[in-house]
């Protein structure tokens, strides 16, 4: 049984492009959700997509989007690429929004240059 | 949102017991208590969650506060490869979705 896998494992780009990350939930989960996480700190909730719709965001600006698929896999976009976007990317799935864990993947190591 | 307050780390010998602690004095009545753990170079892994009452799973112990303001993991015997950032994250139930909030958690340092 996969569990949360997410591709590419890493990535270098250059300021003011554009990347795109990919996540495939755990088997039989329906939601995604999506964190940055700097060198040294916690995860920073990005947001989460249910039912291909965005229910939560945190705090991040509107150059961060998402999409959830039909087959529950989703994107995260982010635009203008800026050097503190350098970080770790995780995605995380679940099953439905109640109280359930969340599953997490190893992440994509995106560095800006 | 919601915070949590960690030690920033601690130290335990192999096969000895290990408390780690957390204070959440802002917790609502439908906040659940999550734990979750961070190896090195891997993402988190879920470790137990609980709302009011104790709780027992394979990985560990989660004992809460009776006002729920303060909650401790409890590992019962640390072994090397419980050396980990813990984390304690107040699940919160919000329009529609849900989120985790983390904070810096614990460094947990196991040694033989």
């Amino acid at each position: 049984d996969a569990g949360v896998t997410q591709s590419p494992t890493h990535l270098i780009k250059t300021r003011g492009q554009q990347v795109t990350l990919r996540c495939s939930p755990k088997s039989g989960h329906d939601t995604v959700s999506w964190y940055q996480q700097a060198l040294g700190q916690g995860p920073q909730f990005i947001f989460q997509y249910y039912e291909e719709e965005e229910r939560q965001r945190g705090n991040f600006p509107d150059r961060f989007s998402g999409h959830q698929f039909p087959n529950y896999s989703s994107e995260l976009n982010v635009n203008a690429l800026l050097l503190g976007d350098s970080a770790l990317y995780l995605c995380a799935s679940s099953l439905g929004t109640v109280n359930q864990p969340q599953h997490f993947g190893d992440g994509t190591r995106l560095s800006i240059l | 949102d919601a915070k949590t307050t960690q030690p920033n780390s601690m130290e335990s010998n192999e096969e000895e017991p290990v408390h780690l602690p957390c204070n959440h004095s802002t917790i609502s009545g439908t906040d659940y208590i999550h734990w979750y753990r961070q190896l090195p170079s891997q993402g988190p892994e879920y470790v137990i969650h609980g709302l009011t009452s104790n709780v027992n799973n394979r990985m560990a112990s989660l004992a809460i506060a009776e006002d729920r303001k303060s909650s401790t993991l409890i590992l019962h015997r640390a072994t090397l490869r419980d050396a980990a950032v813990y984390y304690c994250i107040l699940f919160i139930l919000t329009g529609g979705g849900n989120k985790l909030t983390f904070g810096t958690g614990t460094q947990l340092k196991v040694e033989l």
